[in-house]
């Protein structure tokens, strides 16, 4: 069954510092990935995907992925946080009958000044 | 503006009760989902439908039901048969069925039961 594990329910950063929300995955397959942020009861946003082709991907906000099949690892960086980064923000692998996501259980991030 | 809309916000029901969710999206979308989000869970799906007319089961959807008569709705009704009703509910859709395509979210509904 696919899945992920985010590592980390709660991070702390300082505003200009590296940000690094980890997740792994599980999968019998070549997997989709996906990162999704959430701000406070808000629905979600995708921030990035993977499916296929390169293993390094850029999305919004400043915000990148790499996919690495040898550490079953999507883990999500940016390089300089910022303020308006503090949100929750999910991993996601597609599920077992393809049409659907499975999430991990968030990572909340604060940004401090 | 194209998006995905839920309403109400915020809705309150004695147990018990059954009660209907709302969403609607006039993104042309094919596919629709429900989640649930409880805190600390992530997200867990409850319903897809992939076309008008058709909808799967997802990991957890005994005590809900769904009907997709029209490609633009899909409504979701949580019945008293629902054992702890009290979560935030996500609605999304995606241009076509399947994993691959991006899903996009309306803002919710938070119920709460008492």
């Amino acid at each position: 069954a696919q899945s992920v594990t985010q590592l980390g329910s709660h991070v702390s950063v300082s505003e200009g510092a590296l940000v690094l929300l980890r997740c792994n995955y599980s999968s019998s397959v070549p997997p989709y990935l996906f990162w999704y942020v959430q701000y406070p009861n808000q629905g979600l946003q995708l921030l990035l995907k993977y499916t296929t082709g390169a293993t390094l991907v850029k999305g919004i906000n400043g915000f990148e992925a790499e996919f690495k099949k040898s550490e079953t690892s999507f883990h999500l960086t940016k390089p300089s946080a910022h303020m308006s980064d503090a949100a929750e923000y999910f991993c996601a692998v597609h599920s077992n009958s393809g049409y659907a996501l499975n999430f991990g259980k968030g990572t909340s991030l604060l940004v401090t000044p | 503006d194209g998006g995905i809309t839920q309403s109400p916000k915020y809705l309150f029901r004695k147990e018990g009760q059954n009660v209907t969710l709302s969403c609607e999206q006039n993104l042309n979308h094919d596919a629709m989902y429900w989640y649930r989000q409880d805190p600390g869970q992530g997200l867990r799906l409850i319903y897809y439908s992939q076309i008008v007319n058709d909808f799967q089961k997802g990991d957890i959807a005994e005590g809900y039901s769904v009907s997709r008569e029209k490609k633009e709705s899909f409504p979701l009704t949580v019945t008293s048969a629902q054992k702890n009703p009290t979560a935030f509910y996500l609605c999304a859709s995606s241009i076509f069925p399947g994993a691959y395509y991006e899903q996009y979210f309306g803002p919710g509904t938070r119920l709460t039961v008492t």
